[in-house]
């Protein structure tokens, strides 16, 4: 199974910075690397798929870039709503597998 | 708009079985594949499997291949998973997830299951 590190675990910030929130994955993916944001409570919410593509309806803030086995999720001046858990996800290969995630929280 | 909506939380005993339901409504049902993830309190993602309503195949994790069925109902849009056997580590929360080329998920509210005597 192709494993995704996420790092690092926890990231605090302050509103107002830019972040990058890494995810490496055990071998080769190409870019079919999704990135997700859940909240307490909540089912994850697709921010960005296939490693670098925007999905309507969210921000423009958050970005994605990176192929093969390195990805990261880039956040522009974070905002307060953005704090939460982050993972990422390979559908490369089955089975699909997750991140550990990154839990972003307030400084 | 495209939803998945999933059944209630359930109780379950140890030993017994549960299905679950996700029905799915906004979109053509057989266009996308149905995935199922487990999320356990604290814990991360695991992918369970998925299922082609259009024609019934199915993949699964080898981890839950002796512990899940998935079936889907295409005349009520309808994906299901039953859990057998169950014991606490089942005690989860339960997603289903449409996916269109078997890639980025579109996710339901999630159910969440109690294994308890």
């Amino acid at each position: 199974d192709i494993v995704l590190t996420q790092s690092p675990a926890t990231l605090s910030v302050t509103p107002g910075d830019s972040v990058s929130l890494s995810c490496r994955a055990s071998q080769s993916i190409s870019n079919n690397l999704h990135w997700y944001q859940q909240k307490s409570h909540e089912s994850p919410r697709l921010l960005i798929k296939y490693a670098s593509q925007s999905i309507s309806g969210i921000p423009s803030r958050f970005s994605g870039s990176g192929s093969g086995t390195d990805f990261t999720l880039s956040i522009n001046s974070v905002e307060t709503e953005d704090f939460g858990m982050y993972f990422c996800q390979q559908s490369n290969s089955w089975p699909h597998t997750f991140g550990g995630g990154t839990k972003l929280e307030i400084k | 708009q495209v939803q998945l909506q999933q059944s209630a939380a359930e109780l379950a005993r140890p030993g017994a079985s549960v299905k679950m339901s996700c029905k799915a409504s906004g979109y053509t049902f057989t266009s996308y594949t149905m995935h199922w993830v487990k999320q356990r309190p604290g814990q991360g993602l695991e992918w369970i499997g998925y299922i082609n309503p259009s024609s019934g195949y199915t993949e699964y994790n080898q981890k839950f291949k002796d512990k899940t069925t998935l079936t889907a109902d295409k005349s009520s849009s309808t994906a299901y998973m039953q859990l057998s056997s169950l014991t606490s580590e089942d005690s989860a929360v339960y997603y289903c997830a449409r996916s269109e080329e078997n890639g980025n998920y579109d996710w339901g509210q999630g159910t969440t299951l109690t294994v308890s005597s």
